[in-house]
């Protein structure tokens, strides 16, 4: 599997609080993006990188922000956390631009209370 | 954008038995389909892909089959087993494109011994 982690795995925050998650990897590749999955909805994009301080947003990006530093280093903030982004978070990672042959990593649970 | 659709959400086979998950997309524009496993409480991966200029690709007892006129693909499962339970998410996009890949929103499969 490709070298990718996210921290932290498991978080529980109160409404209004800022958080952030990290994903790491050690594969060097281009692209990086982060998903939320809620049940019924399947995996949404909420942000995406195509390199170091390149990001875009996806179709769920409002109320988070990004951002890439490193190549291997991409960061998800939620500046006010509500209790409508309590979901599981994955980052992943690819080599090949369009999205092919995402590797996801292990995700984040998040609850906001 | 593209529009992927997914059914059954649920599917309920016997082990040993097939199981065979559909998805359309809207866009013709769209020639890369991958399909990702979800076991419980762990990352999505992806098992098998196809592109639009193949009809069908087999890799052991899973099976893909893309209709471009129809603009239906699908995931069929030979010979079931107890492991193959978990949910599966269908996606398309465009190869090497900057067009976001978009998900189904997953078929929960569960094998019966």
């Amino acid at each position: 599997d490709a070298g990718i982690t996210q921290s932290p795995r498991h978080k529980v925050t109160e409404t209004g609080t800022p958080v952030t998650l990290r994903c790491h990897q050690t594969e060097n590749h281009r692209y990086m993006y982060w998903y939320r999955q809620d049940p019924g909805h399947g995996l949404r994009l909420i942000h995406y990188s195509y390199g170091v301080k390149d990001t875009d947003k996806g179709e769920v990006s409002d109320g988070y922000s990004v951002s890439r530093s490193k190549t291997e280093d991409f960061l998800l903030t939620l500046e006010s956390a509500t209790s409508s982004q309590t979901s599981v978070y994955f980052c992943a990672i690819s080599e090949i631009q369009g999205d092919e042959k995402l590797f996801f990593g292990s995700g984040t649970q998040l609850s906001v209370l | 954008g593209e529009n992927v659709e997914q059914h059954p959400s649920t599917l309920s086979v016997q082990e040993g038995d097939s199981a065979v998950i559909k998805c359309t997309y809207s866009d013709s524009a769209s020639n890369y389909f991958p399909w990702y496993k979800q076991e419980l409480g762990k990352r999505p991966q992806l098992i098998i892909d196809i592109r639009s200029n193949v009809g069908e690709k087999k890799d052991q007892r899973i099976a893909v089959t893309l209709n471009k006129t129809a603009k239906h693909f699908s995931l069929h499962i030979t010979e079931t087993q107890p492991e193959d339970s978990a949910v599966y998410f269908c996606a398309a996009t465009i190869s090497g494109g900057y067009q976001k890949v978009t998900f189904g929103i997953g078929t929960k499969l569960q094998v019966i011994p």
